[in-house]
């Protein structure tokens, strides 16, 4: 079945640091990639989704670009700060899954001051 | 404002006991998903519904039990035959499904057992 592989955590920065979080994916046929960020005690929040290969996906100053040669959406954000300390997680939908989500891991980012 | 609202935010249960936590979306949305977090094991679908009167077990649906009576509302059962059901239960919402739309989650609920 389709699932999703991600980078294992903790992973502790400085702030201004290089962040990159590594997913790869194994589907049957074209899946939509996404990447979600959880805060403390909160429910999942949409970052960014691609839905074709090579698209890019941003937002918040995160990308990701969907490629399906290596089968991988890798998150990445040139220059972090303190709030972006959360659980983000990969995640892909697709025609073979009936269009649920499934879910990476997840991995968990802190960033220090 | 358009949202999904999972209440309790919190909630104890007793051994044996049934409990219900409650999801409503105001999106419009045909689809939505009940899945069950714990720590360091990512998100796992318990039961997910395409369209109203009709619902599909996920990956960990045992123990578990859901209607969809109403297209806004999908409950959550968790009965006494779930044998560790302390978690957190993420509710969640979408567009028919179609590749790229995107599930929209509520705020969570969290569940104890005592």
């Amino acid at each position: 079945g389709d699932s999703v592989t991600q980078m294992e955590g903790p992973v502790t920065l400085s702030e201004e640091a290089f962040l990159t979080i590594n997913c790869t994916y194994t589907a049957t046929g074209y899946p939509s990639l996404f990447w979600y960020v959880q805060y403390p005690g909160e429910g999942l929040q949409l970052l960014l989704k691609a839905t074709k290969a090579d698209d890019k996906g941003s937002n918040k100053g995160f990308e990701a670009t969907y490629r399906k040669e290596t089968t991988s959406f890798h998150l990445e954000k040139g220059s972090v700060q303190v709030s972006d300390s959360a659980v983000y997680f990969c995640a892909l939908s697709g025609f073979s899954n009936d269009y649920k989500l499934s879910f990476g891991a997840g991995t968990t980012v802190t960033v220090r001051a | 404002d358009g949202g999904i609202t999972q209440s309790p935010k919190y909630l104890f249960r007793k051994e044996g006991q049934n409990v219900t936590l409650s999801c409503e979306q105001n999106l419009n949305h045909d689809a939505m998903y009940w899945y069950r977090q714990d720590p360091g094991q990512g998100l796992r679908l318990i039961y997910y519904s395409q369209i109203v009167n009709d619902f599909q077990k996920g990956d960990i649906a045992e123990g578990y039990s859901v209607s969809r009576e109403k297209k806004e509302s999908f409950p959550l059962t968790v009965t006494s035959a779930q044998k560790n059901p302390t978690a957190f239960y993420l509710c969640a919402s979408s567009a028919a499904g179609r590749s790229g739309n995107t599930i929209y989650f509520g705020e969570g609920s969290w569940l104890t057992v005592v």
